[in-house]
C-alpha cells in the first residue's frame, strides 16, 4: 500500500527566506508524484508533478521539488517565499493508473509567510 | 482553459436529509474521481468512474451513491446526512488514456449539515 507522510505540520517563515517542506512516501511500485496547494477557501491547484525523468522538477510560483529514490522523499522548495505563498500545500502520491489511480495525500504543511 | 465545474459550492441541509453534488469535467476526460476533506484533513479518496463505470471505490459510507454520465459529468448522492459529513467535496477529473493519471480539481462543494 501507499503512503505520504508530511513531517511538518506547520512552517513559519519570514518573508523572502528560503523554504523545504518535507513529504516522504512509502510505495512498492514505480511512483507519480504531486505536490498540491490550497490557497484559504479554495481549491487544490497543481504546483507540479514528479512522473519519470529528471529528479528536479521545477513548477509555477517558483517553487521545485527534488525526487530521492533512496530516501523515499519529495521535498518542496522555494528560495526566496511571498506573502502570497501563504497556504496549506498538500503532497500526494498517484496510485497506478491500472489499479484505480486515486490520489494518497499526505495530512497537509500549512505555509505561513510573516512580513 | 476549462476548468472542472462543481454545483452547487456552497451547500446547507439539516441532518437526514439528502444532497446532490454534481461534477463536469474537463472536456475529453473520461475518468471522475470524488474526494471529501474534513475540516483541518487532507482530502480521502471516495469514488472513481472510468468511462462511466465504477473504477475504484475508497472510504465511501453506504448512505452515499454517485454514478456517472452518459456526457460523463458525475453526481454524488448523500442521503440521511449527517454532522460528520460536513466538508468539502471535491471532484477531479483526468485525460483519456493518462498512464500519468494527472488529475485537475474543481472548486468543491462545500457542505454544510446543520
Amino acid at each position: 500500500a501507499q503512503s505520504v507522510t508530511q513531517l511538518d505540520s506547520q512552517v513559519p517563515v519570514f518573508e523572502e527566506a528560503p523554504v523545504e517542506l518535507r513529504c516522504n512516501y512509502s510505495s512498492s511500485v514505480s511512483v507519480y508524484l504531486f505536490w498540491y496547494v490550497q490557497y484559504p477557501n479554495q481549491g487544490l491547484q497543481l504546483l507540479l508533478k514528479y512522473l519519470s525523468g529528471s529528479t528536479l522538477v521545477k513548477g509555477i510560483n517558483g517553487f521545485e521539488a527534488e525526487f530521492n529514490k533512496s530516501q523515499t522523499s519529495f521535498h518542496l522548495r522555494k528560495p526566496s517565499v511571498h506573502i502570497s505563498d501563504t497556504a496549506e500545500y498538500f503532497c500526494a502520491v498517484s496510485e497506478p493508473y491500472n489499479q484505480g489511480g486515486k490520489l494518497i495525500f499526505g495530512q497537509g504543511t500549512e505555509l505561513s509567510v510573516k512580513p | 482553459a476549462a476548468g472542472v465545474i462543481q454545483s452547487p459550492r456552497h451547500l446547507i441541509k439539516e441532518k437526514r436529509e439528502t444532497a446532490t453534488l454534481k461534477c463536469y469535467p474537463i472536456p475529453r476526460h473520461d475518468t471522475v474521481y470524488w474526494y471529501q476533506q474534513g475540516p483541518g484533513q487532507d482530502p480521502q479518496f471516495l469514488i472513481s468512474f472510468y468511462e462511466k463505470m465504477q473504477s475504484d471505490k475508497g472510504s465511501i459510507p453506504d448512505r452515499f451513491s454517485a454514478q456517472q454520465f452518459s456526457d460523463y459529468h458525475s453526481e454524488l448522492n448523500m442521503s440521511s446526512l449527517e454532522l460528520g459529513d460536513s466538508a468539502l467535496y471535491f471532484c477531479a477529473s483526468s485525460p483519456i488514456a493518462s498512464p500519468y493519471n494527472e488529475q485537475f480539481f474543481g472548486p468543491g462543494t462545500r457542505l454544510t449539515v446543520l
